[in-house]
């Protein structure tokens, strides 16, 4: 069955401090892929990022970065000198590839990201 | 339209109604997925469709919960005789195929009372 773990429910810093928000997942398949949502105050899901396992490569897109490394299962997300609007519950979700081709995503239970001014 | 549209935003039902919960995909976008999130977690699966078929229903509840998507666009998630365990953030997502990223809407929050 798959799984995703985000261990850290809550994080808060102070403006521009680093933050690192932990995901491990686990999965029987060989072929899938992990994501990060972000969720405002306003309720919406805001997809960030969506990541091949076969693609190992660290990405940044501006202050966020991501690290996958499948040696220990995990897909952690960066942000880099941190804002007040970073602050959010976010999400990592993995896809579980069923027989219909369909990916249906398994999401973890979120993290809340505080950042104060 | 330019994202997910989900409609009412937000809904109260009295124990035992029934409620209709609208989903409006973004436009040429075939696939369809309903989600469901409780307070203080994550969303979990409920159906997906492609196009107008429903290939996967399996996260649904019971048999108080049905989905349908007619013409392949609009869905409608339908929750019969509403419990109050039934209340939570009612999330539908969109993509252009099973293989690529999903986007959601806003979600419809059903408290029922």
């Amino acid at each position: 069955a798959q799984k995703v773990t985000q261990a850290q429910t809550e994080i808060s810093v102070v403006e521009k401090e680093d933050v690192t928000l932990d995901c491990v997942y686990e999965t029987r398949d060989t072929t899938y892929y992990l994501f990060w949502y972000k969720q405002p105050p306003s309720g919406e899901l805001v997809f960030l990022i969506r990541r091949n396992s076969f693609d190992e490569q660290n990405e940044i897109s501006g202050r966020y970065s991501w690290n996958f490394q499948k040696s220990t299962s995990s897909f952690n997300f960066t942000i880099t000198a941190s804002q007040v609007v970073d602050s959010a519950v976010y999400f990592c979700a993995l896809s579980a590839l069923l027989n219909t081709g369909f990916q249906k995503l398994v999401f973890g239970t979120g993290t809340r990201l505080l950042v104060s001014p | 339209g330019a994202g997910v549209s989900q409609s009412p935003r937000y809904k109260v039902t009295k124990r035992g109604q029934d409620v209709a919960l609208r989903c409006d995909p973004i436009s040429g976008h075939v696939s369809l997925y309903w989600y469901r999130q409780a307070l203080g977690q994550g969303p979990e699966f409920l159906t997906y469709f492609n196009y107008e078929a429903q290939q996967d229903k399996s996260g649904l509840p019971n048999d108080r919960f049905s989905a349908e998507r007619p013409e392949g666009s609009i869905s409608t998630l339908t929750i019969q005789r509403t419990e109050q365990r039934d209340s939570a953030m009612y999330r539908c997502a969109s993509s252009s195929d099973t293989k690529t990223e999903a986007f959601f809407g806003q979600g419809t929050r059903l408290t029922v009372v």
